[in-house]
């Protein structure tokens, strides 16, 4: 039984690189969601997928983030032009479609320096 | 802002039941109420989930009190294991909120 699966699970960047966190879900799943952790707080929402339609974007994903799901399966995470406040987790959960029970993956440690 | 109230911290003798409250007054009828861990630098694990009657799994018990607005996670023996941060979280969809937690630590 695979769950949710996440890489890379550690990335160290210089502020102004360009960064991509990808995530695979629990296969049966077609609903996908990102979150982001930082330290000592909760996770917090950033979007949400059904199927490959982006069905939600937090106001905390700003212009420099980019959530896709092109076939409905994996998606990925890409954040543009880092900055010092990006360094968080950045948590992918699944969902299946009769169910708001998400399932998290053990999350992408980003370090921007 | 999370729609719940949980005590930063609690110490839990190993073997010992673990009683962890959750407020959450302003609870609404569709909303159920999910209880997660977050063991250090790892992802939220699920633990049970609960709309009006009490659930017990193989992790944890969850007891809803009758006008719903507060809940308690019950690990009946717990271990050192458990050591966690607990979050308890009210919703009806799946866009999840969640508060700082309890941050529970079992003592040898």
């Amino acid at each position: 039984d695979t769950g949710v699966s996440q890489d890379p699970r550690h990335k160290i960047t210089k502020r102004g690189q360009n960064v991509t966190f990808r995530c695979d879900p629990i296969s049966e799943h077609n609903r996908l969601y990102w979150y982001r952790q930082t330290l000592g707080q909760g996770p917090e929402f950033l979007t949400y997928f059904q199927n490959e339609a982006q069905l939600e974007k937090s106001r905390l994903l700003s212009d420099r983030f980019s959530a896709e799901r092109p076939k409905g399966s994996f998606s990925t995470l890409e954040i543009q032009r880092t900055e010092q406040g990006d360094s968080a987790m950045y948590l992918c959960a699944s969902s299946g479609q009769s169910s708001n029970t998400i399932y998290f993956g053990e999350g992408s440690w980003l370090t921007v320096v | 802002d999370a729609k719940t109230t949980q005590p930063p911290s609690m110490d839990c003798a190993e073997g010992r039941a673990a009683n962890l409250p959750c407020n959450h007054s302003t609870i609404s009828g569709n909303e159920y109420v999910y209880w997660y861990r977050q063991i250090h630098s790892q992802g939220p694990q699920y633990i049970i989930h609960g709309l009006k009657n009490n659930e017990t799994n193989e992790m944890a018990s969850l007891i809803i009190t009758e006008d719903r607005k507060s809940s308690t996670l019950i690990l009946p023996h717990a271990t050192l294991r458990d050591t966690a941060v607990y979050y308890c979280i009210v919703t009806e969809i799946y866009k999840y909120i969640f508060g700082t937690g309890t941050r529970l630590k079992v003592l040898a």
